[in-house]
This record gives structure tokens, C-alpha cells and sequence, in this order.
């Protein structure tokens, strides 16, 4: 198993620019989440899937699209990047099944936005 | 919605020693707890994690204890390693049988440094 995989791991946006980070797990996990990490400011939510077909938002989901078509993928759209979403970004996967919560998380994508 | 507080945000221990990192959260609907380390670019692993029902849970050189009543919790090493060095999180969310721990709630971190 890859288990959660992200790509790209850099990218450097100009303001205004759009772009998809994208977002794949293996491990067939109904729940898949997106966070930023910003210095001081720990992992906060900005969308989340708890299945196919279904999302919502997070606490920071300004600027930001999601869509969940399959199981395995759940990608993140910027739309109009700006400075203030320079940020690493992590995608989680759990599942509900079982009694084992963990949410795994990806390696991250840093992106810059000029 | 669920606020979670880290304390402290910074931590220095030698190497032997214990280091106790402290979180306390807003929501009593909140029961599930998990602490992730995170060491420098890399993402975040689940270390130890407990839920309301439980007082302590220990793993090791690890423990956790929880405090319902003042909606405490706090992570415990003991006999702290180098290796041990690296940023803490602790979170928060509810937790039921059909599973709600996609929306984590996390501290802001705790860098410990573990000096040899």
C-alpha cells in the first residue's frame, strides 16, 4: 500500500493563478480531509469528504474548492491563489470502521504564492 | 465549534528526563483525543490516543490522561531520547459509532527539544 500520496510536493503560484493539489489514498478509507499548517498555527481544516459525492467545509474554506468523485481521490482547487494561502497543505484519510481512528496523513505539498 | 489550547508552545528537556505537554478543549461533546508528533518535514503520526471513557492509556515510554470534568488532557514521556525531539499536536473531535474523526481539532504544536 502507498497509503496517502500528494502531488505535487513544491509549487510556486503567482497571485491569481489556479491550480489543483491533488490527493490519492489505497487503503479504501470512506473519510478523507484537507488541512494548511501554518507556523504557530497548528493543522486547521479547510474541506472534508465523508464519502463519494459528499463534502463540506472545514474552519478555513475560503478560496478553496473540493470535489470527491471516486473513493480514492479528493483533489483541492485554489481558484485564484493569493499570498495569503502560501501554506503546507496535508491530506488525511480515515475510516469508520473498526474500532481504529487514526487519520493518515500524506506528505504534504508546500506551496508559495508570489 | 471546538478550541482547542497547547501549552507550552515550547519545550527543552535533557535527555532522561519526562515532558509533559498540556491541552485543554472548549466542546464536551468532544471524545476522542489523539496526539500526532510531527519531526521536521515530514507529515504527522498518531502516537497515542484515548478516548472518554478512559482515564490513562499508556504505550511504552507514552501516556495519556484525560480529565472530563475540566476538559483536560496531556501527553506524558518519560525518559525522554533524542529521537524523541520534534513538534506535538494534540486534538480533539467526536467520535461515535459511525465514525465523526474527520474533523480534527488540533493545538497549535509543541516543539520539544530533547538536548543530549
Amino acid at each position: 500500500n502507498a497509503g496517502v500520496t500528494q502531488t505535487p510536493k513544491f509549487q510556486v503560484l503567482k497571485t491569481g493563478q489556479s491550480m489543483t493539489l491533488q490527493c490519492a489514498q489505497d487503503m479504501n478509507h470512506e473519510y478523507m480531509s484537507w488541512y494548511r499548517q501554518d507556523p504557530g498555527m497548528g493543522l486547521r481544516l479547510i474541506h472534508y469528504s465523508v464519502g463519494a459525492g459528499i463534502t463540506d467545509q472545514g474552519e478555513v474554506p475560503n478560496g478553496y474548492n473540493v470535489s470527491r468523485s471516486t473513493t480514492e481521490d479528493f483533489p483541492l482547487r485554489l481558484l485564484s491563489a493569493a499570498p495569503s494561502q502560501t501554506s503546507v497543505y496535508f491530506c488525511a484519510s480515515s475510516s469508520p470502521a473498526g474500532a481504529y481512528h487514526e487519520q493518515f496523513f500524506g506528505p504534504g505539498t508546500r506551496l508559495t504564492v508570489l | 465549534g471546538e478550541n482547542v489550547e497547547q501549552h507550552p508552545s515550547t519545550l527543552s528537556v535533557q535527555e532522561g528526563d519526562s515532558a509533559v505537554i498540556k491541552c485543554t478543549y472548549s466542546d464536551s461533546a468532544s471524545n476522542y483525543f489523539p496526539w500526532y508528533k510531527q519531526e521536521l518535514g515530514k507529515r504527522p503520526q498518531l502516537i497515542i490516543d484515548i478516548r472518554s471513557n478512559v482515564g490513562e492509556k499508556k504505550d511504552q515510554r507514552i501516556a495519556v490522561t484525560l480529565n472530563k470534568t475540566a476538559k483536560h488532557f496531556s501527553l506524558h514521556i518519560t525518559e525522554t531520547q533524542p529521537e524523541d525531539s520534534a513538534v506535538y499536536f494534540c486534538a480533539a473531535s467526536m467520535w461515535n459509532s459511525g465514525g465523526s474523526n474527520y474533523k480534527l481539532t488540533f493545538g497549535k504544536g509543541t516543539l520539544l527539544t530533547v538536548n543530549p
